[in-house]
């Protein structure tokens, strides 16, 4: 998956608690997403990064927020967990791949908050 | 305005059979419009893309046909296979520095064998 790696892959956690999930490419891609995947919603934006130390919110990012202090790791953070949050989380990278421009996603990080 | 809105949320198709999957949308400013589909436990792969210029896009058995004016788009799957079994998302953006893409809710499509 392009070299794009998320950790944890499984998480759960405490109401309350503060989170973060790490994501990590090896190839130097400048852009980089976070995405929640909700069934009934789709894949809903929540942050963004387009270098190092620039980011801008998404359309769900209340909540959320995310730091790259290096190009190869794009980390989203849960400030005080709520069972809203409750989702799997997608980390993408976006290129060109075979003629046509889009997202590479790693494979996920499941969430649970009780 | 920013929505896209994608249906049916479940298909059902036989073998050999004919897949299709409908989106639409309401901003006439998005100019790229990508497929991607998503087996469990995977993150979605992008499958076809097609941009507003054109009208069908084909790729193998998957194709892309675009309807500009009626502000909507479709995925057909040509003789449909057990392991097209996936879950389908479409999804529309605008590039603004980069595409930052809105999806659709998702399809889930099962192929008999």
């Amino acid at each position: 998956d392009a070299g794009i790696t998320q950790s944890p892959r499984h998480k759960v956690t405490e109401t309350g608690t503060p989170v973060t999930l790490r994501c990590h490419q090896t190839e130097n891609h400048r852009y980089m997403y976070w995405y929640r995947q909700d069934p009934g919603h789709g894949l809903r934006l929540i942050h963004y990064s387009y270098g190092v130390k620039d980011t801008d919110k998404g359309e769900v990012s209340d909540g959320y927020s995310v730091s790259r202090s290096k190009t190869e790791d794009f980390l989203l953070t849960l400030e005080s967990a709520t069972s809203s949050q409750t989702s799997v989380y997608f980390c993408a990278i976006s290129e060109w791949a075979g003629g046509s421009y889009g997202y590479t996603f790693g494979s996920g990080t499941r969430l649970t908050v009780v | 305005q920013q929505q896209v809105k994608q249906s049916p949320q479940s298909l059902i198709v036989q073998k050999g059979g004919i897949s299709i999957i409908n989106c639409a949308y309401e901003n006439t400013a998005f100019d790229y419009f990508p497929w991607y589909q998503q087996f469990p436990g995977k993150g979605p792969a992008l499958l076809i893309a097609i941009r507003p210029d054109v009208s069908e896009k084909k790729e193998g058995r998957f194709t892309i046909s675009f309807n500009k004016s009626a502000k909507q788009f479709s995925l057909h799957i040509m003789d449909s296979q057990p392991g097209d079994s996936a879950t389908y998302f479409c999804a529309a953006s605008l590039f603004s520095g980069t595409y930052k893409y809105i999806f659709g809710t998702g399809t889930r499509l099962k192929v008999l064998a």
